[in-house]
């Protein structure tokens, strides 16, 4: 079954409002979850490393301000892209691994349309 | 530094055909682990295989097989006897060490099962 779950799968949202997208890892306590963007025919591209109880670490060219991390349980992350634009439109992928000696588990993923 | 290459963008074959993916890595770290994953048009991302440095041996797991040389740096996918179920795109990623939870991603490759 799902060991970690992501939600809502698909939104679509006006210009300048704020859409806020959860994963939790259901089977395990994950200290560390990732963020991801995927462009259409390309690859995952890493956004940030969500760390339990502190900040976040954002890849070069991720602005902080516009996707807010917050992972404030072992099972809970969540990210917000702030004051929404099209260009933010794309699809977000959110990850957890139970240790780095095991696979990553992935989130169905979330299809964001601004529109 | 470390690297995921898949060279092979896209490819096409016949159904009952037999296809490898190719993949080859860079690290320096002699502790490393290797990861395929399958993602269908659907967008999820689903865990293939794990394999870790120190175990070369070849898997198979019914029509699927991983060929891992540490000589070549490479862990090629193959699949026999090719469905249409099987097209979607494949990643190979690449962690390092027994404290990085962080994966490096290949570029994937794009395969397409004609019936």
């Amino acid at each position: 079954g799902a060991v970690v779950s992501q939600h809502p799968s698909r939104v679509i949202c006006k210009s300048g409002t704020s859409v806020k997208i959860e994963c939790r890892s259901l089977d395990f306590q994950a200290t560390t979850m990732f963020w991801y963007r995927q462009f259409p025919k390309q690859s995952l591209m890493l956004m940030a490393t969500s760390n339990e109880g502190s900040k976040a670490t954002y890849e070069q060219g991720v602005e902080k301000d516009k996707f807010l991390i917050n992972h404030a349980s072992l099972t809970l992350s969540t990210l917000t892209v702030t004051s929404a634009h099209p260009e933010d439109s794309s699809f977000y992928i959110c990850s957890a691994r139970e240790s780095p000696a095991t696979e990553a588990f992935f989130g169905q993923g979330t299809r964001l349309t601004v529109v | 530094a470390q690297k995921v290459t898949q060279a092979q963008t896209e490819i096409s074959v016949v159904e009952k055909e037999d296809v490898t993916l190719d993949c080859v890595y860079e690290t320096r770290d002699t502790t490393y682990y290797l990861f395929w994953y399958k993602q269908p048009p659907s967008g999820e991302l689903v865990f293939l295989i794990r394999r870790n440095s120190f175990d070369e041996q070849n898997e198979i797991s019914g029509r699927y097989s991983w060929n891992f040389q540490k000589s070549t740096s490479s862990f090629n996918f193959t699949i026999t006897a090719s469905q249409v179920v099987d097209s979607a795109v494949y990643f190979c990623a690449l962690s390092e060490g027994d404290s990085n939870y962080q994966l490096i991603w290949g570029a994937g490759t794009k395969l397409i099962i004609k019936p």
